[in-house]
């Protein structure tokens, strides 16, 4: 696709369930991000994947956050008993050699 | 760790008044760095970025930084700003060593007609 697409947009969940996100990288694109952008926190980095290489989790708040890469392109990330302050608008973005990384719409997540 | 700081949280501007938003980052090696747009209901695009050579780098739209290596500082400007430039800012920086980007806070961005 011209684009990274990100599914749902919106998602509405009660406290305590999981939640799989899904991210569509640029074709081609071997880097694939996570963020979250939260009202209070701005901007966080949560996870890295590059090719093959195992990926970079630094970025995860708890062992609630899981993301995995199939075959080198699509990636789903999953949050387990959902709290609240993982209300956010979490965001995906893909780069190629050049590393410029282009975004997602992303997929606000609300959890009542 | 690398941090970013965004001077300003909320900017107006009249329609052709001139735009410089601040970024400074911390860290002392080698840095790529970034800015970016969200516009009311869009997705984080970019506008431009800078990894070495010349330190004024144009962007998309009639944008232009400044990097500034002694101050640590990656400016944005534009001569005229648009009702359309309504939107947030963020800077971000990339080390060599780090793949992922540290944003800064943002700038709120508000072009009144």
């Amino acid at each position: 696709g011209a684009g990274v697409s990100q599914s749902p947009s919106n998602k509405v969940t009660e406290k305590g369930k999981d939640v799989e996100l899904r991210c569509d990288p640029i074709s081609g694109h071997t880097a694939l991000y996570w963020y979250r952008q939260s009202l209070g926190q701005g901007l966080e980095f949560l996870i890295y994947f590059q090719g093959n290489s195992a990926p970079d989790k630094s970025g995860l708040p708890s062992d609630r956050f899981s993301a995995e890469r199939t075959g080198g392109s699509v990636s789903t990330l999953t949050i387990q008993r959902t709290q609240q302050e993982d209300s956010a608008v979490y965001l995906c973005a893909s780069s190629s050699q050049e590393e410029t990384q282009y975004f997602g719409p992303g997929t606000r997540l609300l959890v009542l | 760790a690398q941090s970013v700081s965004q001077h300003n949280h909320h900017v107006i501007l009249s329609e052709a008044a001139s735009l410089e938003l601040g970024c400074n980052y911390s860290y002392g090696g080698t840095v790529n760095l970034f800015w970016y747009v969200q516009y009311p209901g869009q997705h984080l695009q970019l506008l431009l970025k800078y990894f070495s050579g010349d330190p004024l780098v144009k962007g998309i739209k009639g944008f232009e930084a400044e990097f500034i290596k002694s101050k640590f500082s990656f400016n944005l400007r534009k001569p005229s700003v648009q009702w359309s430039d309504t939107a947030e800012y963020f800077c971000a920086v990339r080390t060599v060593s780090a793949r992922q980007l540290t944003f800064g806070s943002g700038t709120q961005l508000t072009v009144l007609p």
